[in-house]
């Protein structure tokens, strides 16, 4: 099993470019998370998929940042155009939560964004 | 607002040392908490959960309710255990949300 993979690993832009992550969940995974990461912090959410629904997206800038999960497998995060405030580490992350069961989160190894 | 604190962004201490980590949260409900540990040049990943009530790599938490704490300790540090700490929160109306603390360094000396 190869867990939680994402791409890129690393990426650089200059501003107002557009950019792209990719996540591919651990399969059998319903839920599907994005958190930012920036230096110093936390994970943050980003937007978490049920499936293919967004349920929570009240975290994700819609002015530039927008997220899909086709099929309810994998996900593309897109943010466009950059700013230099977006420079951090995208994580993305799947768990599998039977009802009023605990579910842990499996993370990828995360896309590291730099804005020039 | 459900929140995680973590109070210390770094922390050394010598080898063979006892180590606490804090951790504090506010939440409404009843959480469930966990630590997450990321090794250097590793991913994120779980190391142990309160309701487990399991030992892993020597590292224990308890859930105090009273104090709304999480903190997780060790008796004897190793070198190996030299990573960035995070206490989370499980929660909301779906229990899928989770809640981060900014973490904590730690750095275990020879």
């Amino acid at each position: 099993e190869a867990g939680v993979v994402q791409s890129p690993r690393y990426k650089i832009i200059e501003k107002k470019q557009p950019v792209a992550f990719w996540c591919n969940p651990i399969s059998g995974h319903n839920t599907l998370y994005w958190y930012l990461q920036n230096l110093g912090q936390g994970p943050e959410l980003l937007i978490r998929y049920e499936n293919e629904e967004a349920v929570d997206d009240s975290q994700l800038p819609k002015d530039r940042f927008s997220a899909e999960r086709l099929k309810g497998v994998d996900s593309t995060l897109k943010i466009q155009p950059a700013e230099l405030g977006d420079s951090a580490v995208y994580l993305c992350a799947s768990s599998f939560r039977p009802y009023k069961n605990t579910g842990e989160l499996f993370f990828g190894e995360g896309s590291r964004l730099t804005v020039l | 607002a459900q929140r995680v604190t973590q109070p210390e962004k770094l922390l050394s201490v010598f080898k063979g040392a006892p180590v606490e980590l804090k951790c504090n949260y506010s939440y409404s409900g009843s959480p469930e908490l966990f630590w997450y540990v990321q090794y250097s040049r590793q991913r994120l990943q779980l190391l142990l959960r309160h309701i487990s009530r399991e030992s892993i790599k020597g590292f224990t938490a308890d859930l105090n309710k009273g104090e709304t704490s999480f903190h997780l300790k060790k008796p004897f540090a190793q070198e190996e255990d030299s990573a960035m700490y995070y206490c989370a929160l499980q929660g909301g109306n779906t229990g899928n949300q989770f809640y981060f603390g900014t973490g904590t360094s730690l750095t275990v000396i020879p």
